[in-house]
């Protein structure tokens, strides 16, 4: 079973248009990352945000975290057909030693031109 | 680029029978991880090794599953008497020890029929 949930499960929007996607989770943790994947392919890291920080940018991507609410937020800037794909949170488990992710059920980004 | 690879990357059995996947990591990196996706879902843990050590196996792990990692590099999941329950995309990836980041291969799609 999964950690948490991301919200929306769908998302459809114009280029040049920002996207958010949301992610809760339930147990305390030790850092949150956000991955995407392509239709069919394999996952790749986008950012990770620790649980002692609030925000983080990486170009056109803003992650925020609240570890009082147990959640955290994907922001995509300018959005481009490019981005089109499926955006996964995970999280890794405050006493995790190992480092597995715990994945969310993904958000499906479609970008139109 | 020497990124992880995984092989094969579909695989078409019928119920029943037994299958083999193959994931070679990173060439430094000595954590390896097994994850499964079944359709429209984030991917689950299944386990993880650390050199030749599997430290960590989810209850996903039936005892038709198993996985090795005999040289602390290349590592197979073979799955016995598969059901068609088992059908999904299995992903490897890796880390080095101590970082959170995942490095995520193409996966293996399997199909039981």
């Amino acid at each position: 079973s999964q950690q948490g949930e991301e919200d929306p499960q769908a998302l459809s929007i114009q280029e040049g248009e920002n996207a958010t996607t949301n992610c809760s989770y339930k147990t305390s943790i030790n850092n949150l990352q956000w991955y995407r994947q392509n239709s069919g392919r394999g996952l790749v890291h986008l950012i990770l945000i620790r649980s002692n920080e609030r925000e983080k940018h990486s170009g056109r991507l803003r992650v925020t975290l609240d570890t009082s609410k147990k959640s955290s937020s994907l922001l995509i800037t300018a959005s481009r057909a490019a981005d089109t794909a499926s955006y996964f949170c995970a999280t890794v488990g405050l006493y995790n030693q190992g480092g597995k992710l715990i994945f969310g059920q993904g958000t499906e980004l479609s970008v139109k031109p | 680029d020497t990124g992880v690879s995984q092989n094969p990357r579909h695989k078409i059995t019928k119920r029943g029978q037994n299958v083999t996947f193959r994931c070679d990591p990173i060439s430094e990196h000595n954590r390896l991880y097994w994850y499964r996706q079944t359709l429209g879902q984030g991917p689950e843990f299944l386990t993880y090794f650390q050199n030749e050590a599997q430290l960590e196996k989810s209850r996903l792990l039936s005892d038709r599953f198993s996985a090795e990692r005999p040289k602390g590099s290349f590592s197979t999941l073979e799955i016995q008497r598969t059901e068609q329950g088992d059908s999904a995309m299995y992903l490897c990836a890796s880390s080095p020890a101590g970082a959170d980041t995942q490095y995520f291969g193409p996966g293996t799609r399997l199909t039981v029929l």
